[in-house]
């Protein structure tokens, strides 16, 4: 079974601050790591598709960095907004499927 | 663009119903589908993927018997949950992916299932 960690939890920010959150992913077999957005009551949201080490995306004020080696993620969002609170999915691919972590559940006050 | 629309979003029904769960990719070809089952304050679980006309590929502990899965068209999947139980409460939701490997997936909205 393999085991895809993401901390914190849960995080609770004031609008503007930046913030980030891990995954940790097994550092063997790597073939991709997915990143997710759930907003309450909508679909998962894709943000990123990362597949090299040292690989960095970014989309608007939210980007990734790549580990593979170490077998970690992260995410960070520049400036948090109100409407960027939802939970952050992470999912490792080995191969044409995706394991999933529990996310990271980001709630932004005003 | 990749919109997949999964009906109905919520079912409340008597234990031993049979329940079907549809999955339609609205704007593109899905090459595979994927169904999850989400419990409560635990992670998406695959419970199987399916490829357009072939048989569903089971993940380990999910019963082939007890959840049917079809695939007809590159467009829709369907998930048949057989003479369900309490215990096959849950949150079931599906996915679609066009192309293979790291293509991202495009996920419905889910389905709540409530077995009384």
């Amino acid at each position: 079974i393999l085991n895809v960690e993401q901390s914190p939890q849960s995080l609770h920010v004031q609008e503007g601050d930046s913030t980030n959150f891990t995954c940790s992913f097994p550092s063997s077999n790597f073939y991709a790591l997915h990143w997710y957005r759930w907003e309450t009551a909508k679909s998962p949201e894709a943000l990123f598709v990362m597949t090299l080490n040292g690989d960095e995306k970014k989309k608007g004020r939210i980007s990734a960095t790549l580990n593979t080696k170490e077998g970690y993620s992260y995410l960070y969002i520049k400036g948090s907004q109100p409407e960027d609170s939802a939970t952050y999915l992470c999912a490792f691919g080995a191969g044409s499927t995706l394991t999933f972590g529990k996310g990271t559940m980001l709630l932004v006050s005003p | 663009g990749a919109v997949v629309s999964q009906h109905p979003s919520r079912v409340i029904c008597k234990s031993g119903t049979s329940v079907k769960i549809e999955c339609r990719s609205l704007d593109f070809q899905a090459t595979t589908m994927f169904w999850y089952r989400q419990f409560p304050k635990q992670s998406l679980m695959l419970m199987a993927t399916s490829n357009e006309g072939s048989k569903a590929t089971y993940e380990q502990g999910v019963e082939k018997d007890k959840f049917l899965i079809n695939h007809a068209s590159l467009t829709l999947s369907t998930l048949t949950v057989t003479s369900a139980h309490p215990e096959d409460s849950s949150f079931y939701i599906c996915s679609a992916r066009a192309g293979v490997g790291n293509q991202p997936q495009h996920f419905g909205d889910g389905t709540r299932l409530s077995i009384l």
